[in-house]
């Protein structure tokens, strides 16, 4: 059974660029959350997708958009790179309930440098 | 709002017993825990639901205080491989996490 998986990996970009990152969901889940995690902090909530549709935002400005797939996967793009932007992003898939016990299991992450 | 974990930092000699603690200045529903080594992604360990049920996966526990918005995690005779960050997350319908800012745990031989 398929763990959750993210791409790529490592990715260098510079200040003012694009990226998209991209997420496959564990098998059988069909929601997608996606977090950042800078050095030595708590992963923090970027955005969660369900059916398509952004469902929940965290405090994070427009730069930072996504995308979820009829398949269930997901993208992560992040516009006009900033050098705060450089972190892990970490996706995390669950099956949705819409209860407080639903569970998120993470991806290995992206670590994306910004310089 | 984001929770507060005590102790930030914890080293302990394999064997040895340690309590993390998580708390809320809000209502807990519910409190995720989490492991994460180095360089690797968060493991969830448990999930804690509102009514002081009490958890255990392992040799590690769990229990939550709904009246003290507190959660706490027991680990018992501490293996090596108990060491990486602890992150105590909550959630709202739907799940939205909100994580606490970690607990380092090294255990030495």
């Amino acid at each position: 059974d398929a763990g959750v998986t993210q791409s790529p990996t490592h990715l260098i970009k510079t200040r003012g660029q694009q990226v998209t990152l991209r997420c496959s969901p564990k098998s059988g889940h069909d929601t997608v959350s996606w977090y950042q995690q800078a050095l030595g902090q708590g992963p923090q909530f970027i955005f969660q997708y369900y059916e398509e549709e952004e469902r929940q935002r965290g405090n994070f400005p427009d730069r930072f958009s996504g995308h979820q797939f009829p398949n269930y996967s997901s993208e992560l793009n992040v516009n006009a790179l900033l050098l705060g932007d450089s972190a892990l992003y970490l996706c995390a898939s669950s099956f949705w309930r819409g209860a407080v016990e639903d569970t998120q299991y993470f991806g290995p992450g992206t670590r994306l440098t910004v310089l | 709002q984001q929770p507060v974990q005590s102790p930030q930092a914890v080293i302990l000699r394999e064997g040895e017993d340690a309590v993390i603690n998580c708390s809320s200045s809000k209502a807990l529903y519910s409190v995720h825990w989490y492991r994460q080594k180095h360089g690797e992604a968060p493991v969830f360990l448990m999930i804690l639901l509102k009514g002081g049920e009490q958890k255990g996966h392992e040799k590690i526990s769990a229990s939550f205080n709904e009246k003290k918005q507190q959660s706490s995690l027991y680990l018992t005779a501490s293996q090596l491989s108990y060491s990486g960050t602890y992150f105590c997350g909550t959630a709202n319908q739907g799940g939205k996490l909100i994580f606490g800012q970690g607990t380092e745990l090294s255990v030495k031989p």
